[in-house]
């Protein structure tokens, strides 16, 4: 089946930059999400791409695909303490129109 | 935008009730509703897929007598875990979707914590 991997864990100080990865293996995907989960919280969806797009961008959030290499990344610009949290990508394939998601990145943002 | 209610947040119970726990999409039909079970620190595994007024596609190795699914309308899907027990334990989240026209659109109530004691 689909694996969809992401590193456990980023830390990055308030006002920089934070890019957060992910690799996933099915060629057929057709869109790619990034969700944010705060703790003891369900997932708010941050932003979406369409496979056929290279890059998309979304106020301080910029995502990234490269299909050839099956690798998206989100940037967040001027990382905030607000923004701590943990970040899932996910890839939607196939006619179920399942989601698989990533293993999530702990992403902590210091002062 | 689109809003989905889950309840309730958090529930204790004894080993060996049942427990019932609700996802509500607010404004707007769902096509499918999804149900995840996600562990601490670990992503979310889904359990199963439901579609209104049919019988709910589980996931390889999760039981279906035990998760019982029901999807009465566009806008409510029900996950009762029966018979809990102490391995039940863990943050369960509904996903409810809907065409935008565009893409799926996938909206995530905010997740149900259950221990069973």
């Amino acid at each position: 089946g689909e694996d969809v991997e992401q590193s456990l864990f980023l830390s990055v100080r308030e006002g920089d930059s934070s890019v957060i990865n992910c690799t996933y293996t099915d060629s057929s995907s057709t869109y790619l999400y990034w969700y944010k989960q705060e703790p003891g919280a369900g997932l708010q969806l941050l932003t979406y791409i369409f496979s056929n797009m290279d890059m998309k961008q979304d106020q301080r959030l910029t995502v990234l695909l490269n299909k050839k290499d099956k690798h998206l990344s989100l940037r967040i610009a001027d990382t905030q303490t607000g923004d701590s949290a943990i970040y899932f990508c996910a890839d939607l394939t196939g006619t179920a129109s399942k989601l698989t998601f990533g293993t999530g990145t702990r992403l902590q943002v210091t002062l | 935008g689109a809003v989905v209610s889950q309840h309730p947040s958090r529930v204790i119970c004894k080993s060996g009730t049942s427990v019932k726990i609700e996802c509500r999409s607010l404004d707007f039909q769902a096509t499918t509703m999804f149900w995840y079970r996600q562990f601490p620190k670990q992503s979310l595994m889904l359990m199963a897929t439901s579609n209104e007024g049919s019988k709910a596609t589980y996931e390889q190795g999760v039981e279906k007598d035990k998760f019982l699914i029901n999807h009465a309308s566009l806008t409510l899907s029900t996950l009762t875990v029966t018979s809990a027990h102490p391995e039940d334990s863990s943050f369960y989240i509904c996903s409810a979707s809907s065409w935008t026209g565009s893409t799926y659109g996938y909206t995530f109530g905010s997740g149900t914590r259950l221990t069973v004691v």
